[in-house]
């Protein structure tokens, strides 16, 4: 059971470039997660999956495409990287239970991407 | 709009000794969760700790405790017999109760450094 995985570790992209950042996941979740990561700030969300089949925005989107492949895999894409882009990119993934007290959702991260645009 | 804030950037405790991480959020929301993640120089996120916001009692994790004030909209974090590989940064997080159409909002995050 790895949990949340994603490739590549560190990256170095020419601005104008265009890179797929991968995300897998083993646990059966549901809901995955793409955060980025800048200093002097917490994670900021990128775009987000509730189930296969379907994406939102989240608060940074722009820049950014996703597509939730199936139940497992979620890639964040930059079509045309820009220097202010870079960043550490966080993938994240989540299912939500159900009891008698109410619901419970949290969210397990990957290590990172660690990408620099020149 | 939630908000949550991390006044203090750097935090420093000796070995064996006990430190406490403040956190403040801002919500209109009734239910909800707070929780506290780790991040080591390996950069991975770790979860320490949840809680959620219609229980009273305070989440324990081993040597990890919270101080859940709803009213005060206070989650600090404390740490018992501090270790060396305590040493990271950590991020509070607020989690709208809703599902997966509310995202984790994090903290500034706090760098704790435990000296030997």
């Amino acid at each position: 059971n790895a949990g949340v995985t994603q490739t590549p570790k560190f990256q170095v992209l020419k601005t104008g470039q265009s890179m797929t950042l991968q995300c897998a996941q083993d646990m059966n979740h549901n809901s995955m997660y793409w955060y980025r990561q800048d200093p002097g700030m917490g994670l900021r969300l990128i775009y987000y999956s509730a189930s296969e089949g379907t994406t939102d925005k989240g608060e940074v989107p722009n820049g950014y495409n996703v597509s939730r492949l199936n139940k497992r895999e979620f890639s964040l894409r930059l079509e045309s990287a820009a220097p202010s882009q870079t960043s550490v990119y966080f993938c994240a993934s989540s299912f939500i239970s159900f009891g008698t007290s109410g619901s419970k959702e949290t969210q397990y991260f990957g290590p990172g991407t660690r990408l620099l645009v020149l | 709009a939630q908000t949550v804030t991390q006044s203090q950037p750097e935090m420093s405790v000796q070995e064996a000794e006990t430190v406490t991480l403040s956190c403040t959020y801002d919500t209109s929301e009734s239910d909800y969760y707070l929780f506290w993640y780790k991040q080591p120089p390996s950069r991975q996120m770790i979860l320490v700790i949840r809680q959620e916001a219609y229980k009273q009692q305070n989440a324990t994790e081993n040597r990890f405790s919270v101080n859940f004030q709803k009213a005060a909209k206070s989650f600090s974090l404390k740490i018992s017999d501090s270790q060396l590989g305590d040493a990271a940064m950590y991020f509070c997080a607020y989690h709208g109760e809703g599902g997966a159409t509310n995202k984790l909002i994090f903290g500034t995050g706090t760098l704790l450094a435990v000296q030997p």
